[in-house]
């Protein structure tokens, strides 16, 4: 079974463009989770799907984030205009529903968006 | 507001020896709590729950405890190796609902010398 993977590994971007993150959970999970860590500080929640719709959206930054997940299957994250305080590492998890909640996560490998 | 509070400080130990990570939380008791492992460049990986009503879990090496009282759950790594080295995450869900949404300690680096 393919894990969760995301593209690019790692994005170098001007201040004031834009670049776009990809995500592509594990088949058939219908929950689609967004995180980002900063250097220093702990993970920290973005977004989270269920199928195509935004279930929790509490976590973005500002509205020059925008998240689609389009057919409930891949995810974009898209930031326009970039910032310096954006750079970071981009998780994003997948889970499925268990009786009682979705429980463990399975996390990509993570984009590395550095903005100069 | 929650919080999940580990020991940002790297904990060194002689292969052989049981690894033992701390993990406070704030407010009030989370139905779980997760323990991950993350290994440099790559996202973290699932390694155990425990729920609000169980005292303790293992797994092969490891094993979570869970103290309500406390507030605190540990972790720990019997007969280490340095194939364990790494960072391990504690993570509570966000809130009362069960929505998956997660808060992330900082994490703990684990370096295990042969």
């Amino acid at each position: 079974e393919a894990g969760v993977t995301q593209f690019p590994s790692h994005s170098v971007i001007e201040k004031g463009q834009t670049v776009t993150l990809r995500c592509d959970p594990i088949s058939g999970h219908d929950n689609l989770y967004w995180y980002r860590r900063v250097m220093g500080k702990e993970i920290k929640f973005l977004l989270h799907f269920v199928k195509e719709s935004k279930q929790d959206e509490s976590g973005m930054p500002n509205n020059r984030f925008l998240a689609e997940r389009t057919g409930g299957t891949y995810s974009t994250l898209k930031v326009q205009p970039a910032e310096l305080e954006d750079s970071g590492v981009y998780f994003c998890a997948s889970s499925q529903w268990r009786a009682g909640g979705s429980y463990e996560q399975y996390f990509g490998p993570g984009t590395r968006l550095t903005v100069t | 507001s929650q919080k999940i509070e580990q020991n940002s400080e790297a904990l060194n130990i002689q292969e052989g020896k049981t690894a033992t990570l701390t993990c406070n939380y704030t407010n009030y008791s989370p139905a779980y709590l997760q323990w991950y492992r993350q290994d440099p460049g790559r996202g973290p990986v699932f390694l155990l729950l425990i729920r609000e009503n169980e005292k303790e879990k293992r797994k092969e090496r490891l094993k979570v405890t869970f103290d309500t009282t406390l507030k605190q759950s540990l972790f720990h790594i019997t007969a280490s190796q340095p194939a364990d080295s790494a960072t391990y995450l504690c993570a509570r869900p966000a809130g009362a609902s069960n929505t998956g949404k997660l808060i992330f300690g900082q994490g703990t680096t684990l370096q295990v010398k042969p």
